[in-house]
């Protein structure tokens, strides 16, 4: 399977826990995104790497959200102190960004959590 | 007023029906758009990709664009249980201007057999 890999794909934790999140994009893509989705909305956006960079941040993303993409490929979202507000689907897309252009974003399966 | 209007449906038709799904926006600056496909359960799945004005046709789909009015369309001709889903648009800027998609809320659809 070359699409985009998310792991897990259910995580249920205890608030107050630390959950981490791993996706693994289309290997030849550069940028990666990460977006939450709740029940009847469309995703929000997160964060967006271009290779190891992370260029952009939403407000969304409190200071007990933290992503990595360390060498440029797998990417990582850790939440510390789970509230059960974060309780959502976790999407992780990639796409291809080459001179200026990119091309449209491939999503994974999501990890689905459930603070309780 | 949202970047994105969306309906969000429900919108329920019999299997065989033409299905007609669209989206409004403000921001003159989009330029991409695209429409996806998610099953309950499951991450979006594009399903058409389109850049500025015109219509694109793939199988039993058509997306329309019409940038004069800000409208943006998806077709679905001979409507199947299969297509049951909720269906999201979503667009953006040129490369270079906002690279982050901005979403509609999604129509949910049911084709029943």
């Amino acid at each position: 399977d070359t699409g985009v890999s998310q792991d897990p794909r259910h995580k249920i934790t205890k608030r107050g826990q630390n959950v981490t999140f791993r996706c693994d994009p289309i290997s030849e893509h550069n940028r990666l995104y990460w977006y939450r989705q709740t029940l009847g909305q469309g995703p929000e956006f997160l964060t967006y790497f271009q290779n190891e960079a992370q260029l952009e941040k939403s407000r969304l993303l409190s200071d007990r959200f933290s992503a990595e993409r360390p060498k440029g490929s797998f990417s990582t979202l850790e939440i510390q102190r789970t509230e059960q507000g974060d309780s959502a689907m976790y999407l992780c897309a990639s796409s291809l960004g080459v001179d200026g252009v990119n091309t449209e974003a491939f999503f994974g399966q999501g990890t689905r959590l459930t603070v309780v | 007023q949202k970047e994105v209007e969306q309906d969000p449906g429900p919108l329920s038709v019999p299997e065989g029906a033409i299905v007609s799904l669209n989206c409004t926006y403000s921001n003159s600056a989009f330029q991409y758009f695209m429409w996806y496909r998610q099953y309950s359960r499951k991450g979006p799945e594009l399903l058409m990709y389109t850049y500025s004005s015109g219509n694109k046709e793939d199988g039993r789909f058509t997306a329309q664009v019409d940038k004069s009015s800000k409208y943006i369309s998806l077709f679905i001709r001979d409507s199947q249980p299969s297509d049951s889903a909720t269906y999201l648009c979503a667009m953006r800027g040129a490369a270079g201007n906002n690279r982050k998609l901005i979403w509609g809320l999604g129509t949910s659809l049911a084709v029943n057999p």
